[in-house]
């Protein structure tokens, strides 16, 4: 299996401009997460889907965040407008069930000038 | 309010020697305990986990010790390799929700 793959692997953009970040889980996995981890707070989670259904957003920082999940092999992230503090690696992860390991994917890494 | 907490940043070890990572939490709700390693420009990768119900699992060179009563697990690597530089993550769970992480632990393993 080839992992959790996440695309791109960098971003950089000017602010204002619209960010899409993707992510296909490992297959068979019905759980999807995305975090944010930056120098200052660590590894944060945004958003949470079960079985293509987002369960917990809590962890979206404003309303310029959004994620869906159309389907059980893809997700997006998408920030419109961006802002040079959304400036950090974007991680997507996926496990089977509750109490499984998270697998995670190799990040994206975000810079917003 | 940090449930789960690693208080030492960094970390530094002697090949060969005992490497001892801690994390303490907060809320006696959790049951399932994780450590992950986590290498520059990659995603974090599953280490090893204990269920609450035990004090003790072990794999290889890597054990972790849950001592329930004082809300604190440490990990264990021994003997510590040049590999095992890395940041170390510790997360807990309760029941069916998601997992709440700590700040990272950064090893260094001195040759």
């Amino acid at each position: 299996d080839a992992g959790v793959i996440q695309s791109p692997r960098h971003e950089v953009t000017e602010m204002g401009q619209e960010v899409t970040l993707r992510c296909k889980p490992i297959s068979g996995h019905n759980s999807l997460f995305w975090y944010r981890q930056t120098m200052m707070r660590g590894l944060e989670l945004l958003i949470y889907f079960n079985n293509n259904v987002p369960i917990d957003d809590s962890g979206m920082p404003e309303d310029r965040f959004s994620a869906k999940m159309p389907n059980a092999s893809f997700s997006t992230l998408k920030i419109q407008p961006s802002e040079p503090r959304d400036s950090a690696v974007y991680f997507c992860a996926s496990r089977t069930g509750p109490a499984e390991k998270l697998f995670f994917g190799s990040g994206t890494q975000l810079s917003v000038l | 309010d940090q449930q789960v907490k690693q208080n030492s940043p960094s970390l530094s070890v002697q090949e060969g020697r005992i490497s001892i990572l801690n994390c303490d939490y907060t809320n006696s709700m959790f049951d399932y305990f994780l450590w992950y390693k986590k290498y520059p420009a990659e995603g974090p990768t599953f280490l090893i986990s204990i269920s609450s119900i035990k004090d003790k699992n072990e794999d290889g060179r890597f054990t972790v010790f849950l001592n329930k009563s004082a809300k604190h697990l440490s990990l264990h690597i021994v003997p510590s390799q040049p590999g095992d530089s890395a940041v170390y993550f510790c997360a807990a769970a309760y029941s069916n929700y998601q997992l709440i992480w700590g700040a990272g632990t950064k090893l260094i393993i001195k040759p």
